[in-house]
C-alpha cells in the first residue's frame, strides 16, 4: 500500500532564508513522486516531479526537490523564500506499476515572514 | 491555454437530495480522476477514467457515488441520497497519459445541511 508523511504541518520561514518541507513516503516498487501547492479557494498546482533519472528535480517557481531512496524521502527546497510562497504544499505519490492513483499526504502549512 | 473547468463551485443541498458535479478535462487528456478533499486532509482518490471507461473506481466509498464519462471527455459525479458525512471539496484532475502529471481544477465545494 501506498502512503506519504509530511511530518510537519507548519513551516515558518523569514524571507529570503533557504526553505525546506519534509516528505517520506512508502510504496511498493518504484515511486513517482509529485509535489503540489494550493492556494486559498484555488486548485492545486503541479510544482514538480520525480519519476527517474537525477535524484535532484527543479520545478516551477524556482523550487526543486531531491528524492533519496534509501531515506524514502522526497523533500521539497527552495534557496530564497518569498512571501508569495505562503501557501498550503502537498507531497504524493504512486507506484509505476499499478494504480495511477495519486496518494497525498495531509499537507504542509508554509508561511514566509516578511 | 484552458485548464481543467468544474462546475458549479459550490453546492449547498439537503441530505437525502440528489447532486451532480461535472468536469471539463484539458483537451486531449485521455485520463481523468476524481479525487475529494476534507478540511484539514489531502485529497483522497475516488475514481479514474481511461478514455469512457472506469479504469479504478476502487475509492468510491459506497455506491451512492457514481461517476460517467461517455463520451471520454466531460465526466459527471453523481451522488445519491446525500449525508452531511459527504460535505468536502471534489477536486477533478486529468492527465495526456496516465503516467504524466496530473493538472487539477478548482474543485466544487459540497455542503450537505
Amino acid at each position: 500500500a501506498q502512503s506519504v508523511a509530511q511530518p510537519e504541518d507548519q513551516v515558518n520561514v523569514a524571507e529570503g532564508n533557504p526553505l525546506t518541507v519534509k516528505c517520506t513516503y512508502s510504496v511498493s516498487g518504484n515511486p513517482y513522486l509529485f509535489w503540489y501547492v494550493q492556494y486559498p479557494n484555488r486548485g492545486l498546482q503541479f510544482l514538480l516531479k520525480y519519476i527517474t533519472g537525477d535524484n535532484l528535480v527543479k520545478g516551477s517557481y524556482g523550487f526543486e526537490a531531491e528524492f533519496n531512496k534509501s531515506q524514502t524521502s522526497f523533500h521539497l527546497k527552495k534557496p530564497s523564500a518569498l512571501v508569495s510562497d505562503s501557501a498550503l504544499y502537498f507531497c504524493a505519490v504512486r507506484a509505476s506499476t499499478g494504480a495511477n492513483n495519486l496518494f497525498f499526504g495531509t499537507g504542509t502549512r508554509l508561511t514566509v515572514i516578511p | 491555454g484552458a485548464g481543467v473547468s468544474q462546475t458549479p463551485s459550490n453546492k449547498v443541498t439537503e441530505k437525502g437530495k440528489y447532486v451532480e458535479l461535472r468536469c471539463d478535462p484539458i483537451s486531449g487528456h485521455t485520463a481523468l480522476y476524481w479525487y475529494r478533499q476534507s478540511l484539514g486532509q489531502g485529497p483522497e482518490f475516488l475514481i479514474y477514467f481511461q478514455g469512457t471507461g472506469a479504469a479504478d473506481d476502487s475509492g468510491l466509498p459506497n455506491d451512492r457515488f457514481f461517476a460517467v464519462r461517455p463520451e471520454g471527455s466531460v465526466s459527471t459525479l453523481k451522488i445519491q441520497r446525500t449525508e452531511r458525512g459527504d460535505s468536502a471539496v471534489y477536486l477533478c484532475a486529468s492527465s495526456f497519459q496516465e503516467y504524466n502529471e496530473q493538472f487539477f481544477g478548482p474543485g466544487t465545494r459540497l455542503t450537505v445541511l
